[in-house]
């Protein structure tokens, strides 16, 4: 079964860049029918999509945080990241990394990330 | 980002059957469907149902999604303690070219 796990740094200080990655085990990032996408969750609040990418680099963003927000993929490391610059506490939120086949069906854990100085 | 509109609660006695709605516009709902994702807290969300209605595996048959128009809903038949949860839906925005989901709506079995 596939297995998706976030890592990075869980306190980022304020203008600052966050940066996840997301470590893809039992599938391949290079898989021909599936975008890697990251999603998050401020504390209490509802999903908001940050982008997808493919194996190849293409990639979408969400119009609202596209100025900030950068996907990359690593496929010899099975790999996707995300990093977002300029950070306010506005950014607090679980950060979940997921697979899309069509729908984003599998999911990895998340991981909170808190913007405080 | 235009998201996509859910009521916030539905509240249903145990063994009733709830229904629950995700109205969206042409350029999404109306154009590929909607997914739909049940969240129990401190849990990643999980897919019950993939935009064309079919349900991944392992999901009950309980849950059964449905389109009209703008409008995608969610049924979940003869409801049980753990269908207590966030529901949310989500779909491509053909002309945002962005995935948007659902406001959240979260159901209560009484």
């Amino acid at each position: 079964q596939l297995q998706l796990q976030e890592s990075g740094p869980g306190l980022v200080k304020p203008s600052e860049t966050l940066s996840l990655t997301c470590t893809v085990s039992t599938g391949s990032v290079t898989s021909n029918s599936h975008y890697w996408g990251w999603i998050r969750q401020p504390p209490g609040k509802g999903l908001e999509w940050i982008g997808s990418i493919f194996y190849s680099g293409n990639t979408y963003y969400n119009p609202s945080l596209k100025s900030r927000v950068t996907i990359s993929v690593d496929t010899s490391k099975n790999q996707f990241s995300l990093k977002v610059t300029s950070v306010t506490a506005a950014d607090t939120a679980v950060y979940y990394c997921a697979r899309e086949a069509d729908d984003y069906d599998s999911w990895g854990q998340g991981i909170l990330v808190t913007v405080s100085s | 980002q235009a998201g996509l509109t859910q009521p916030p609660s539905v509240s249903k006695g145990l063994r009733q059957t709830a229904t629950l709605t995700c109205t969206g516009n042409s350029n999404n709902v109306g154009n590929e469907g909607a997914a739909w994702l049940q969240q129990h807290q401190g849990h990643p969300p999980k897919l019950l149902s993939y935009r064309n209605h079919n349900r991944p595996s392992g999901i009950s048959e309980r849950f059964s999604a449905s389109r009209s128009g703008n409008t995608a809903s969610l049924t979940i038949t003869g409801l049980q303690p753990e269908d207590e949860a966030d529901y949310y839906c989500s779909a491509w925005d053909s002309s945002l070219s962005a995935q948007v989901f659902g406001t959240g709506t979260k159901v209560t079995v009484l």
